[in-house]
């Protein structure tokens, strides 16, 4: 059964990076799309970008210029990077399996990660 | 952007009864949209794919149906674990997007 473990820092001042990495567990890394998803505190759900095991991304015009996302298919995981963080950043950020070109849905999901942004 | 404007926003209803969500895309998104569920703390969890489609041990009660930029999730005979907020997501085109969610309150 596939699982998602996310892990990253969860403390950040503002203008940092944050860096977040997601692995998969269980289940076939390629072939599939895997997504980055956020929710800020109280709010609804906002999707981030997408990468696939090539390293081919797509990604929310309203991070795109901030966000760089990568893979690295020797370990199964796939990173987000997000530079000049402000407090507008402070979230949960989730990964998870979107899917492939034919059922494309988001059916795995890892814990999430509560990415703080604070001076 | 596709935006998917969901409602109630907010539903109080009893156990046993009939729940109706219902999510309406600013343009037609076909049978693109996807069904979550989420409670506190948690992820959220796949209800129904494509529109209509249950997901993997999803509880028959939860029910979707809809096409183009009219779609419907129900919940036949609302139990207290469906207490949660539901949000309808799209896949069609990119970004990709979400409602902004409906929460049901258990009376």
């Amino acid at each position: 059964q596939v699982h998602l473990q996310q892990w990253g820092a969860g403390l950040l001042k503002p203008s940092e990076t944050l860096s977040l990495t997601c692995a998969v567990y269980g289940g076939s890394f390629t072939g599939y799309f895997w997504s980055w998803i956020r929710q800020a505190p109280g709010k609804g759900l906002e999707w981030i970008g997408e990468i696939d095991h090539a390293g081919s991304t797509n990604s929310n015009p309203s991070l795109k210029s901030r966000l760089t996302m990568s893979v690295d298919t020797s370990k199964n995981q796939i990173s987000l990077k997000l530079t000049s963080v402000t407090a507008a950043d402070t979230a949960v950020y989730y990964c998870a399996r979107e899917g492939t070109l034919t059922m494309y849905y988001m059916d795995v999901w890892g814990k999430g990660t509560t990415v703080t942004v604070s001076s | 952007e596709i935006v998917l404007t969901q409602s109630p926003d907010f539903q109080s209803v009893t156990p046993k009864e009939k729940v109706t969500i219902t999510c309406r895309a600013s343009q037609s998104i076909g049978g693109n949209l996807h069904w979550f569920q989420q409670k506190p703390g948690q992820s959220p969890k796949l209800l129904v794919k494509y529109a209509s489609q249950s997901f993997s041990g999803v509880p028959s009660r939860f029910s979707g149906s809809g096409s183009g930029t009219d779609f419907t999730l129900t919940i036949s005979s609302l139990e207290t674990e469906d207490a949660a907020t539901y949000y309808c997501h799209q896949s069609k085109s990119l970004p990709y997007t979400f409602g902004q969610g409906t929460k049901l309150e258990i009376k």
